[in-house]
């Protein structure tokens, strides 16, 4: 079965700072998809960013970022120039991608995210 | 296009009562899955209907039941309902076409069983 560990239950960042939040996974799959949630405290999940295993080029979107390192199973989000907006609980999840029935996310505990004006 | 929606947004219950969660996918999506999330046991995969068959299932007793309908909507059902019930409930729709993978979530329903 796979695992997802967040190892930073918190962390706090200055707005218009930068912040990485790490994430490793454990696989024995080679062919999988890794995503970066985002949820608020109004509770709705948001999807920030994805990434596809067999890519090698990390996913970026505007102010996130990704470093995927395959080989160490581990996959940290980076945000850039952080705002207020962006205070939330992160989820790190897998998803294998064998077969057509394989829409279970696997989850991390989360990192709480804090944005100091 | 619509997101996904949830009702009832707030629900509280007693022990032994049962209780029935309807999701609603975003258009054209055919597949639904639903989660539990707890502060102690974060979130927990419970299982995945597409084209009305359950798919996918994951580690929760036969008291948590789930259905899929011909529009995709989906409902899940809970027996006999425990202290430990309580929680955030989300569902989560995907496309399900080739090369689709993305899961988009609705505001779940939150339960209180008293």
């Amino acid at each position: 079965a796979q695992t997802v560990t967040q190892s930073q239950p918190e962390m706090s960042v200055q707005e218009a700072e930068t912040v990485t939040l790490s994430c490793t996974y454990d696989t024995s799959e080679s062919d999988y998809y890794l995503f970066w949630y985002k949820q608020p405290p109004s509770r709705q999940m948001i999807l920030v960013i994805r990434q596809e295993a067999y890519k090698q080029q990390n996913a970026t979107e505007n102010r996130f970022s990704v470093n995927f390192q395959k080989a160490a199973k581990s996959f940290s989000l980076k945000i850039s120039d952080s705002q207020l907006g962006d205070a939330a609980m992160y989820f790190c999840a897998y998803r294998s991608a064998g077969g057509g029935s394989n829409y279970k996310l696997t989850f991390g505990k989360g990192t709480l995210l804090t944005v100091n004006p | 296009k619509a997101g996904v929606t949830q009702t009832p947004r707030y629900l509280i219950k007693t022990r032994g009562q049962q209780v029935t969660l309807s999701c609603s996918p975003i258009s054209g999506h055919r597949s639904v899955s639903w989660y539990q999330q707890t502060p102690g046991q974060g979130l927990q995969f419970l299982f995945e209907y597409f084209s009305e068959t359950q798919r996918n299932k994951g580690n929760f007793p036969g008291r948590f039941s789930g259905r899929q309908f011909s529009n995709s909507r989906s409902e899940m059902n809970v027996s006999t309902l425990e202290l430990g019930d309580s929680a955030l409930y989300l569902c989560a729709s995907s496309l399900a076409g080739a090369g689709s993978y993305e899961q988009y979530f609705g505001p779940g329903t939150r339960l209180t069983v008293t």
